[in-house]
């Protein structure tokens, strides 16, 4: 059982289209991070959230952290081909020093 | 600054075998964690060492293994190999490994096992 579940698991969409994925869980996160993988490499951190109801901007992309700091949504605005890669979210349990890593969410743009 | 690098990057073994991966984190980086990528579990943590002592283990059998040197380096160890040990193995740096847990991550060691 995974701690933290994504949605959806693969997306592919159409250059210029906006879209969300999701991050839930049942338990409570010190922080929740977002990651993107792209093939041969290793997870490249986007961005850390860390207070609960937090929105954070970074180009086009937007990360929010629920109230209750269970789950997080990551919207992309006006999607590229170069947003192409695995978006993996990570959270952080209070105490501990590894992260737990949600199932993923391929997507594809295509242009 | 130089990033987090993992050698090998690519590695094919056979069942019984065993095998050492190595990562050298970011200068002035203390913490190193371990996670293995595999299509179907995803990531998933394995243990994490800070100035020489692991801290942290995952759920994972006594055949994995790891080990921190004085200069932070990493090894991992997986003894006697089995087919569904095939998979992306990372290491991740981290600079302070209190409440602080960003961490980058190296390319990865692909290591398969037949």
């Amino acid at each position: 059982t995974q701690l933290l579940e994504q949605s959806p698991q693969f997306l592919s969409i159409q250059e210029g289209e906006n879209l969300t994925v999701y991050c839930n869980s049942s338990s409570v996160f010190s922080s929740l991070q977002w990651y993107r993988q792209e093939p041969g490499e290793g997870p490249v951190l986007l961005v850390t959230v860390v207070t609960g109801g937090e929105v954070k901007k970074l180009k086009r992309l937007t990360f929010q952290f629920g109230d209750a700091r269970k789950d997080s949504s990551l919207h992309i605005t006006a999607a590229q081909p170069g947003d192409t890669g695995l978006y993996l979210c990570a959270g952080a349990l209070t105490g501990a020093n590894n992260l737990f890593f949600g199932t993923g969410t391929r997507l594809t743009v295509i242009p | 600054k130089a990033g987090v690098t993992q050698t090998p990057r690519y590695l094919i073994k056979t069942r019984g075998q065993q095998v050492t991966l190595s990562c050298s984190p970011i200068s002035g980086h203390r913490s190193v964690s371990w996670y293995q990528q595999t299509p179907g579990q995803g990531l998933q943590f394995l243990f994490e060492y800070f100035s020489e002592t692991q801290r942290n283990k995952g759920n994972f059998p006594g055949r994995f293994s790891g080990r921190q040197f004085s200069n932070s380096r990493s090894e991992m160890n997986v003894s006697t190999l089995e087919l569904g040990d095939s998979a992306l193995y990372l290491c991740a740096s981290s600079s302070n490994p209190g409440t602080d847990v960003e961490q980058f991550f190296g390319p990865g060691t692909r290591l398969t096992v037949l």
